[in-house]
């Protein structure tokens, strides 16, 4: 069974400063990895999709990377402002007999301090 | 997104009445899930779909039934609601290699 685990659980870190964010997972064996955003009260917002063949992807201040063969998946958000706080998921995504499935981390709650 | 809708957005039901939530998507995609949101849980999956009639459990699947009768809509029913299902559920859709995407949520209020 796939085990998906995000570290920290919860993130405070003054406007301006780079952070990571950390994704592991327990079977390498995927597909591809997608990072969401959710504010509260809210729905999930895609972030970046990377796809296992590919190490990096970048969207603006946001770089995600992925090291299959560790399972590990890393967020890296630059010059962070307060409209960044938000709780950050990531979904390994499986595909088994042409059948995909996602399994969620719990999060990280990130606070940008003003 | 407007691509997936949920409904209804909010709902309080009675403990013993069934109810059903509704997906619709409008991008045809194959798979459709449906996760409820708990605090301390995280998202977890419910049932998912991988075609019209094609459907199967997930992880916490007991007490709930899904049907797919068209690709673009996807139904989930409590037959029986009670406290415990109280939660936030999402529906989601798309495919692995160009991304998923998630409905705005139903937060079902079990009384």
């Amino acid at each position: 069974k796939q085990e998906v685990t995000q570290i920290p659980a919860a993130l405070s870190v003054p406007e301006g400063e780079n952070l990571v964010l950390n994704c592991s997972f327990t079977d390498s064996a995927i597909y591809n990895l997608q990072w969401f955003r959710q504010d509260p009260g809210k729905g999930l917002t895609s972030l970046l999709l990377i796809q296992s063949s590919q190490r990096e992807q970048t969207s603006g201040r946001l770089n995600a990377s992925l090291d299959k063969s560790s399972g590990r998946s890393t967020l890296y958000i630059a010059a962070s402002q307060p409209g960044d706080s938000a709780t950050y998921l990531c979904a390994v995504i499986k595909n088994t007999l042409g059948n995909e499935k996602l399994t969620f981390g719990t999060g990280t709650r990130l606070t940008i301090i003003p | 997104d407007a691509g997936i809708t949920q409904s209804p957005r909010h709902k309080v039901t009675e403990t013993g009445t069934p109810v059903t939530l509704r997906c619709h998507q409008t991008e045809n995609h194959r798979y459709m899930y449906w996760y409820r949101q708990d605090p301390g849980h995280g998202l977890r999956l419910i049932h998912y779909s991988y075609g019209v009639k094609d459907t199967d459990k997930g992880e916490v699947s007991d007490g709930y039934s899904v049907s797919r009768s068209k690709t673009e809509d996807f139904l989930l029913t409590l037959e029986s609601a009670t406290s415990s299902q109280t939660s936030v559920y999402f529906c989601a859709t798309g495919s692995g290699t160009y991304g998923y995407t998630f409905g705005s949520g139903t937060r079902l209020t079990v009384v």
